[in-house]
């Protein structure tokens, strides 16, 4: 099956900095990416989706200024949380969906432990 | 708008039992159904999918499910539970006029006892 790679599986980082998470498609071309951010012992909670070249598209609730989503080409998207903070801890998991008419699945990366001290 | 309800947050059975995860959907128009399985720290792999056509589904693992429209229902099974069957289990829908964004449910772990 397609392969998709989210880096890094964990970070710590200090409040107030920034870190960005990547989320790569490895064997094929994502039109569309998703991000979503589960937390302890809860579902998944989409953000946002964001397709190759545009803007994404933020879920109600989910401040665009905090969790600054690109997608600069077909096979990598990318997700900075600026400005973290303790409550901003949480498990973040990207998906993509594969380039082609009537493709119905989405591949989900191995998701980022983000941890703010 | 769609929905997913799993009932039961944890399901417990005995190595060799019958697995019984389950799933009900809401949505207005006929929708896309798919189960994931999420080991601890590790993104999602699916299971088994439901688009068009038979309406029993069979996945990886021995795992399947079946589409009943009438129920709205998506009950994940499988006859037999391993140890390595431990794990969260997430149904989820979508909408079939193109892949729309998923909809999960909350979740269910799976326990195996020995």
């Amino acid at each position: 099956g397609a392969v998709v790679s989210q880096h890094p599986s964990r970070v710590i980082c200090k409040s107030g900095t920034s870190v960005k998470i990547e989320c790569r498609s490895l064997d094929f071309q994502a039109t569309t990416m998703f991000w979503y951010r589960q937390f302890p012992k809860q579902s998944l909670m989409l953000m946002a989706t964001s397709n190759e070249g545009s803007k994404a598209t933020y879920e109600q609730g989910v401040e665009k200024d905090k969790f600054l989503i690109n997608h600069a080409s077909l096979t990598l998207s990318t997700l900075t949380v600026t400005s973290a903070h303790p409550e901003d801890s949480s498990f973040y998991i990207c998906s993509a969906r594969q380039r082609g008419g009537g493709n119905t699945e989405a591949f989900f990366g191995q998701g980022t432990r983000l941890t703010v001290v | 708008a769609q929905s997913v309800t799993q009932l039961g947050s944890h399901v417990s059975v005995s190595e060799g039992a019958l697995v019984l995860l389950r799933c009900n959907y809401s949505s207005s128009v006929p929708p896309y159904l798919f189960w994931y399985v999420q080991y601890p720290n590790q993104g999602l792999q699916l299971l088994l999918k439901y688009t068009t056509g038979a309406t029993l589904v069979k996945g990886i693992n021995g795992f399947e499910a079946e589409f009943k429209k009438s129920e709205t229902s998506f009950h994940l099974t499988k006859p037999s539970a391993h140890m390595s069957d431990a794990a969260e289990y997430f149904c989820a829908v979508s909408l079939n006029t193109g892949f729309q964004k998923l909809v999960f449910g909350t979740g269910t772990r799976l326990l195996v006892s020995p």
